[in-house]
Protein backbone atom coordinates (compact mmCIF):
# COMPACT_ATOMS: atom_id res chain seq x y z
CA UNK A 1 0.00 0.00 0.00
CA UNK A 2 0.66 3.60 -0.60
CA UNK A 3 2.48 5.19 2.39
CA UNK A 4 1.06 9.08 1.62
CA UNK A 5 0.65 11.34 -0.92
CA UNK A 6 1.78 13.82 -2.84
CA UNK A 7 0.59 17.31 -3.91
CA UNK A 8 -0.01 18.17 -6.27
CA UNK A 9 -0.82 15.34 -8.37
CA UNK A 10 0.70 17.09 -11.23
CA UNK A 11 2.44 20.99 -11.32
CA UNK A 12 3.02 23.06 -14.64
CA UNK A 13 5.36 25.93 -14.47
CA UNK A 14 8.01 28.13 -16.67
CA UNK A 15 11.59 27.88 -16.92
CA UNK A 16 13.03 30.00 -14.16
CA UNK A 17 9.76 29.54 -11.96
CA UNK A 18 10.31 27.52 -8.51
CA UNK A 19 8.46 24.52 -8.07
CA UNK A 20 7.05 23.42 -5.09
CA UNK A 21 5.65 19.69 -4.15
CA UNK A 22 4.81 18.07 -0.80
CA UNK A 23 4.37 14.74 0.72
CA UNK A 24 2.58 13.44 3.79
CA UNK A 25 2.88 9.94 5.56
CA UNK A 26 1.57 8.15 8.00
CA UNK A 27 4.20 6.40 10.25
CA UNK A 28 6.95 7.17 12.10
CA UNK A 29 10.18 7.23 10.08
CA UNK A 30 14.00 6.62 10.11
CA UNK A 31 14.40 9.15 6.65
CA UNK A 32 12.38 10.62 4.00
CA UNK A 33 13.79 10.66 0.85
CA UNK A 34 12.93 12.04 -2.90
CA UNK A 35 13.42 10.41 -6.15
CA UNK A 36 12.94 11.64 -9.82
CA UNK A 37 11.61 9.37 -12.24
CA UNK A 38 11.68 10.26 -16.13
CA UNK A 39 9.48 8.49 -18.48
CA UNK A 40 8.72 5.79 -16.52
CA UNK A 41 12.55 4.26 -16.27
CA UNK A 42 14.91 4.06 -13.45
CA UNK A 43 14.36 6.82 -10.45
CA UNK A 44 17.31 8.68 -9.52
CA UNK A 45 17.90 9.50 -5.72
CA UNK A 46 18.00 13.22 -4.98
CA UNK A 47 18.25 13.82 -1.51
CA UNK A 48 17.95 12.14 1.92
CA UNK A 49 16.65 13.82 4.68
CA UNK A 50 16.56 11.78 8.30
CA UNK A 51 14.03 11.73 11.14
CA UNK A 52 16.10 14.36 13.52
CA UNK A 53 16.77 16.89 10.94
CA UNK A 54 14.34 19.32 9.28
CA UNK A 55 15.98 21.03 6.52
CA UNK A 56 18.62 20.15 3.47
CA UNK A 57 20.04 21.57 0.64
CA UNK A 58 21.52 20.16 -2.41
CA UNK A 59 22.28 22.47 -5.52
CA UNK A 60 18.69 23.74 -6.66
CA UNK A 61 16.91 22.03 -3.98
CA UNK A 62 16.04 22.51 -0.67
CA UNK A 63 14.00 19.76 1.52
CA UNK A 64 12.08 20.04 4.73
CA UNK A 65 10.69 17.46 6.97
CA UNK A 66 8.04 18.25 9.67
CA UNK A 67 7.70 15.03 11.53
CA UNK A 68 4.93 16.58 13.79
CA UNK A 69 2.58 17.23 10.94
CA UNK A 70 4.20 13.62 8.66
CA UNK A 71 5.29 15.80 6.05
CA UNK A 72 7.41 17.22 3.86
CA UNK A 73 8.12 19.25 0.93
CA UNK A 74 10.97 19.53 -2.13
CA UNK A 75 11.50 22.78 -3.34
CA UNK A 76 13.36 23.41 -6.69
CA UNK A 77 14.77 27.10 -7.86
CA UNK A 78 15.23 28.07 -10.72
CA UNK A 79 13.47 25.44 -12.75
CA UNK A 80 14.57 23.87 -16.31
CA UNK A 81 13.16 21.92 -18.81
CA UNK A 82 15.13 19.23 -17.66
CA UNK A 83 13.88 19.19 -14.16
CA UNK A 84 10.25 17.90 -16.37
CA UNK A 85 9.81 14.30 -14.68
CA UNK A 86 7.31 12.54 -12.04
CA UNK A 87 8.81 13.38 -8.17
CA UNK A 88 8.04 10.75 -5.41
CA UNK A 89 8.71 11.01 -2.16
CA UNK A 90 9.71 7.49 -0.02
CA UNK A 91 10.36 6.75 3.64
CA UNK A 92 12.23 4.29 5.79
CA UNK A 93 9.91 3.05 8.84
CA UNK A 94 11.58 3.55 11.48
CA UNK A 95 12.60 0.03 13.79
CA UNK A 96 12.20 -2.16 11.01
CA UNK A 97 14.21 -5.15 10.81
CA UNK A 98 14.57 -3.88 7.06
CA UNK A 99 14.93 -0.67 4.94
CA UNK A 100 12.24 -0.98 2.76
CA UNK A 101 11.20 2.62 0.67
CA UNK A 102 7.30 3.12 0.70
CA UNK A 103 6.25 5.69 -2.19
CA UNK A 104 3.98 7.70 -2.11
CA UNK A 105 1.63 8.37 -6.25
CA UNK A 106 4.17 11.13 -7.14
CA UNK A 107 3.98 14.76 -8.81
CA UNK A 108 4.50 15.21 -12.23
CA UNK A 109 6.49 18.15 -13.03
CA UNK A 110 6.10 20.16 -16.04
CA UNK A 111 8.41 22.86 -17.01
CA UNK A 112 7.99 25.04 -19.93
CA UNK A 113 10.56 26.72 -22.06
CA UNK B 1 31.43 2.54 -12.21
CA UNK B 2 28.86 0.76 -13.05
CA UNK B 3 25.31 1.44 -11.58
CA UNK B 4 22.85 -0.99 -11.15
CA UNK B 5 21.79 -2.99 -14.43
CA UNK B 6 19.22 -5.30 -15.04
CA UNK B 7 17.59 -7.36 -17.78
CA UNK B 8 15.93 -7.75 -19.66
CA UNK B 9 14.73 -4.57 -20.58
CA UNK B 10 11.62 -5.58 -22.16
CA UNK B 11 9.45 -8.69 -21.86
CA UNK B 12 6.64 -9.95 -23.56
CA UNK B 13 4.83 -13.19 -22.08
CA UNK B 14 1.77 -14.97 -22.17
CA UNK B 15 -0.66 -15.68 -19.11
CA UNK B 16 -0.05 -18.81 -17.26
CA UNK B 17 4.51 -18.49 -18.52
CA UNK B 18 6.49 -17.93 -15.76
CA UNK B 19 9.39 -15.48 -15.79
CA UNK B 20 12.76 -14.53 -14.35
CA UNK B 21 14.29 -11.32 -14.31
CA UNK B 22 17.79 -10.44 -13.28
CA UNK B 23 19.85 -7.64 -11.21
CA UNK B 24 23.40 -6.71 -10.96
CA UNK B 25 24.09 -4.47 -7.58
CA UNK B 26 26.36 -1.43 -7.59
CA UNK B 27 29.80 -3.23 -6.84
CA UNK B 28 30.33 -3.10 -2.71
CA UNK B 29 26.40 -2.75 -2.30
CA UNK B 30 24.87 -6.42 -0.27
CA UNK B 31 21.38 -4.86 -0.49
CA UNK B 32 18.79 -5.70 -3.32
CA UNK B 33 15.36 -4.76 -3.43
CA UNK B 34 12.64 -5.28 -5.98
CA UNK B 35 9.75 -2.67 -6.22
CA UNK B 36 7.11 -3.58 -9.04
CA UNK B 37 5.66 0.17 -10.78
CA UNK B 38 2.31 0.17 -12.49
CA UNK B 39 1.53 2.87 -14.73
CA UNK B 40 0.25 5.95 -12.62
CA UNK B 41 1.51 4.69 -9.33
CA UNK B 42 4.51 4.85 -7.32
CA UNK B 43 6.68 1.43 -6.76
CA UNK B 44 5.55 -1.43 -4.54
CA UNK B 45 8.13 -3.04 -2.35
CA UNK B 46 8.46 -6.68 -3.22
CA UNK B 47 11.73 -7.86 -1.42
CA UNK B 48 14.88 -7.32 0.20
CA UNK B 49 17.71 -9.33 0.43
CA UNK B 50 20.87 -8.80 2.63
CA UNK B 51 23.83 -11.21 2.45
CA UNK B 52 21.58 -13.35 0.84
CA UNK B 53 18.88 -13.55 3.07
CA UNK B 54 15.58 -12.38 2.84
CA UNK B 55 14.79 -9.45 4.51
CA UNK B 56 11.42 -8.47 3.57
CA UNK B 57 8.94 -8.87 1.64
CA UNK B 58 6.00 -7.02 0.72
CA UNK B 59 2.16 -7.75 -0.51
CA UNK B 60 2.54 -9.97 -2.85
CA UNK B 61 1.02 -13.57 -3.39
CA UNK B 62 3.57 -16.73 -3.37
CA UNK B 63 4.34 -16.59 -7.06
CA UNK B 64 6.67 -14.20 -6.96
CA UNK B 65 9.66 -15.26 -5.94
CA UNK B 66 13.41 -14.10 -5.31
CA UNK B 67 16.95 -14.94 -4.23
CA UNK B 68 20.27 -13.43 -3.94
CA UNK B 69 23.38 -14.58 -4.92
CA UNK B 70 27.07 -14.97 -3.13
CA UNK B 71 28.11 -12.21 -5.65
CA UNK B 72 25.19 -10.04 -4.10
CA UNK B 73 23.18 -10.36 -7.49
CA UNK B 74 19.70 -11.62 -7.52
CA UNK B 75 16.47 -12.89 -9.16
CA UNK B 76 12.99 -12.15 -9.07
CA UNK B 77 10.35 -15.02 -10.33
CA UNK B 78 7.11 -14.67 -10.77
CA UNK B 79 5.65 -17.73 -12.03
CA UNK B 80 2.10 -18.50 -13.63
CA UNK B 81 1.70 -14.84 -14.96
CA UNK B 82 -1.95 -12.98 -14.94
CA UNK B 83 -2.58 -9.80 -16.71
CA UNK B 84 -2.18 -7.45 -13.34
CA UNK B 85 1.53 -8.12 -13.63
CA UNK B 86 2.21 -6.76 -15.99
CA UNK B 87 4.19 -3.64 -14.97
CA UNK B 88 8.11 -1.67 -14.52
CA UNK B 89 9.82 -4.18 -12.39
CA UNK B 90 12.92 -2.00 -10.91
CA UNK B 91 15.92 -3.33 -8.56
CA UNK B 92 17.92 -1.19 -6.39
CA UNK B 93 20.83 -1.70 -4.10
CA UNK B 94 22.22 0.69 -1.33
CA UNK B 95 24.92 0.83 0.48
CA UNK B 96 23.09 0.85 3.62
CA UNK B 97 20.43 2.76 5.92
CA UNK B 98 22.05 6.29 6.35
CA UNK B 99 21.88 6.46 1.76
CA UNK B 100 19.94 6.43 -0.77
CA UNK B 101 19.16 3.50 -3.17
CA UNK B 102 20.16 3.31 -6.74
CA UNK B 103 18.04 2.07 -9.02
CA UNK B 104 18.42 0.28 -12.31
CA UNK B 105 16.42 1.47 -14.99
CA UNK B 106 14.13 -1.99 -14.86
CA UNK B 107 12.69 -3.65 -16.78
CA UNK B 108 9.19 -3.23 -18.60
CA UNK B 109 7.48 -7.06 -18.49
CA UNK B 110 3.93 -6.77 -20.79
CA UNK B 111 1.61 -9.92 -19.88
CA UNK B 112 -0.84 -10.87 -23.05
Amino acid sequence: SQQGEEDPQALSIQEGENATMNCSYKTSINNLQWYRQNSGRGLVHLILIRSNEREKHSGRLRVTLDTSKKSSSLLITASRAADTASYFCATVESGGSNYKLTFGKGTLLTVNP
Amino acid sequence: DAGVTQSPTHLIKTRGQQVTLRCSPISGHKSVSWYQQVLGQGPQFIFQYYEKEERGRGNFPDRFSARQFPNYSSELNVNALLLGDSALYLCASSAGLSYGYTFGSGTRLTVV
